[in-house]
């Protein structure tokens, strides 16, 4: 079975305070994204990796940047936590079909 | 930029009867129209797919179709049950990125 999985399912940290977010994915594929889901927005794409040490940005960059040193490995980092960035964090893992393949989530409030 | 709207954004039918979810995009570049399903507590999981040189897909009480001149695709769920109770996601797009609609809770009542 596909697994990805995040590493917190819920967290609760300080203004200004540096955030990371780990998503692994056990299936070798190429291509993993992080998007934030917020009510009556839908998915918004935050950042994407098509390979190891390489990185685009989606259509919210802004204050978020990612790592991906492993490609198992893809991991979310807000520099400096702000209320705004108050969300659900979704990890997805996809290979050449497309089918996007979803961690838990993480719900992250930022206080 | 490029956007799907979905409607609605809450649908509340009778179990057993059907339920219709309906999807318009912008990019006429787009050629996979995923639908996921979302649990309480859980990541999206695909539920069904289409691609832009089929029209219709059927998998048991699910369908979509797709009306590439129109630029709409749709979900149609049958004898709805009540775990279909979940968040609903559209998407469309083409190599590898998607984008989503804003989702549409499905309630069913008993």
């Amino acid at each position: 079975d596909v697994k990805v999985t995040q590493s917190s399912r819920y967290l609760v940290k300080r203004t200004g305070e540096k955030v990371f977010l780990e998503c692994v994915q056990d299936m070798d594929h190429e291509n993993m994204f992080w998007y934030r889901q917020d009510p009556g927005l839908g998915l918004r794409l935050i950042y994407f990796s098509y390979d190891v040490k390489m990185k685009e940005k989606g259509d919210i960059p802004e204050g978020y940047s990612v790592s991906r040193e492993k490609k198992e490995r893809f991991s979310l980092i807000l520099e400096s936590a702000s209320t705004n960035q108050t969300s659900m964090y979704l990890c997805a893992s996809v290979p050449g079909g497309m089918e996007a393949f979803f961690g838990q989530g993480t719900r992250l409030t930022v206080v | 930029g490029e956007n799907v709207e979905q409607h609605p954004s809450t649908l509340s039918v009778q179990e057993g009867d059907s339920a219709v979810i309906k999807c318009t995009y912008s990019d006429s570049a787009s050629n996979y129209f995923p639908w996921y399903k979302q649990e309480l507590g859980k990541g999206p999981q695909l539920i069904i797919d289409i691609r832009s040189n089929v029209g219709e897909k059927k998998d048991q009480r699910i369908a979509v179709t797709l009306n590439k001149t129109a630029k709409h695709f749709s979900l149609h769920i049958t004898e709805t049950q009540p775990e279909d109770s979940a968040v609903y996601f559209c998407a469309a797009g083409s190599n590898y990125q998607l984008i989503w609609g804003a989702g549409t809770k499905l309630i069913i009542k008993p």
